[in-house]
């Protein structure tokens, strides 16, 4: 079964601004991670979020990581058309590092 | 470096019939991940390794799927009379041994069974 559950299922902006995807998880957790996945093919890794650390950067990706919700968001800031793709939250079971819980994913349109 | 590689890219199979997925690993990687994902929904795992043994088989749906690993590199997914309701795009990953939570993904092979 799927531990993460993003919010919205769906979403369509305009080029320049900004998004922003919620996920939430059921069981307690050592990291969470984000990926973005283009034509529904690969997986790309963005940014992993440990679960002492409460919000982290990495060029226009800002993550937060609320563990007292079981919650997270990933917020794209001046988004391109290039970054229209499906963006998942991952986390590990907790009781292992390697196996990765996925939820059902956010689809991003950003529309030029 | 060359990412995880996987082949076929696209599959088309019919019922009944048996599949082989090959995935190649990040050279050096001695995790590997299987993951299988249907239409519009997440990832879900299937097996790890760890070298060439499978200490977690716990995401493999039934015994028609099965899946090796040789010389700490290849691996081999298999499934045996598949059945529509196999088919969906199998990811393969690999991770190195001291970071195991960041999975370096390939592009997947996407199986449809008639």
């Amino acid at each position: 079964s799927q531990q993460g559950e993003e919010d919205p299922q769906a979403l369509s902006i305009q080029e320049g601004e900004n998004a922003t995807m919620n996920c939430s998880y059921k069981t307690s957790i050592n990291n969470l991670q984000w990926y973005r996945q283009n034509s529904g093919r690969g997986l790309v890794h963005l940014i992993l979020i440990r679960s002492n650390e409460r919000e982290k950067h990495s060029g226009r990706l800002r993550v937060t990581l609320d563990t007292s919700k079981k919650s997270s968001s990933l917020l794209i800031t001046a988004s391109r058309a290039a970054d229209t793709a499906s963006y998942f939250c991952a986390t590990d079971a907790g009781d292992s590092s390697y196996k990765l819980i996925f939820g059902s994913g956010t689809r991003l349109l950003v529309r030029p | 470096g060359a990412g995880v590689s996987q082949s076929p890219s696209n599959k088309v199979t019919e019922k009944g019939k048996d599949v082989e997925l090959r995935c190649d690993p990040i050279s050096g990687h001695t995790a590997l991940y299987w993951y299988r994902q249907r239409l519009g929904q997440g990832l879900e795992f299937l097996i790890y390794f760890q070298g060439n043994s499978a200490p977690d088989k716990s995401g493999l749906p039934s015994d028609r799927f099965s899946a090796e690993r040789t010389g700490e590199s290849v691996s081999t997914l298999t499934i045996q009379r598949t059945q529509q309701e196999d088919s969906a795009v199998y990811l393969c990953a690999s991770s190195q041994p001291t970071a195991q939570e960041t999975q370096y993904f390939g592009p997947g092979t996407r199986l449809l069974v008639l």
